[in-house]
């Protein structure tokens, strides 16, 4: 089976500062999400990356994934306090189009104004 | 609705109970999802909805868990003879296709079986 693998399992920077969070997988990724959740929500989806190599940008957040497609990082540039929460990977299991997600254990980001 | 809904927010039940907790997904998404969330774990799959019919119900632990959706839409996870270790954030999401880049998630409903 899939299984994801996020590192730190934790981050507390100060405002201002960049971080990076990875995302490793067992198994050639056929779709990694990247998803934010904050203590009592749901999952805010981030970005969704399919092809080696791909990355996308969404405000000060940026995310890739590898050419072998088995490694993702997630980077927040100048960070603020409102990028603190639990940032998951999840991965599409592939094989068919389910959308079925395994999900890493999360890393939970602290932000110090 | 704008987004998933989930009902209720929270639920504290005694051991050995049953209980109910409902998913409304975006109207028209035809793919639903149910997920378990441990403390300081991420999400594990339980179960996928495609229309009516489960589509994969691998991820369910156990006969006592069960979950409905039968007219396509609403979706209800039962649990019978509730247990202590099934205390955990239960989360539903939807996707208007099952290929589809985004899914979206409800804001769960925390479980606590005392």
């Amino acid at each position: 089976s899939q299984e994801l693998e996020q590192s730190p399992q934790s981050l507390i920077v100060q405002e201002g500062k960049n971080l990076t969070i990875n995302c490793t997988s067992s198994k050639t990724l056929y779709g990694l999400y990247w998803y934010k959740q904050k203590y009592g929500e749901g999952l805010i989806f981030l970005m969704m990356l399919q092809k080696g190599g791909e990355e996308k940008s969404h405000e000060k957040i940026t995310a890739k994934l590898d050419e072998k497609k088995q490694q993702s990082s997630l980077h927040i540039t100048a960070s603020q306090p409102s990028h603190a929460g639990i940032y998951l990977c999840g991965a599409d299991t592939g094989g068919t189009s389910y959308g079925k997600l395994t999900f890493g254990q999360g890393t939970i980001l602290t932000v110090h104004p | 609705g704008a987004g998933v809904s989930q009902t209720p927010s929270n639920k504290v039940t005694e051991k050995g109970k049953y209980v109910e907790l409902r998913c409304d997904p975006i109207s028209g998404h035809t793919a639903l999802y149910w997920y378990r969330q441990s403390l300081g774990q991420g999400p594990e799959f339980l179960i996928y909805f495609q229309g009516t019919g489960a589509a994969d119900d691998s991820g369910l632990p156990n006969d006592r868990f069960f979950a409905v959706r039968p007219e396509g839409s609403v979706s209800t996870l039962k649990i019978q003879r509730t247990e202590r270790g099934d205390s955990a954030v239960y989360l539903c999401a939807s996707r208007d296709d099952p290929s589809n880049t985004e899914a979206f998630f409800g804001q769960g409903t925390r479980l606590t079986v005392v």
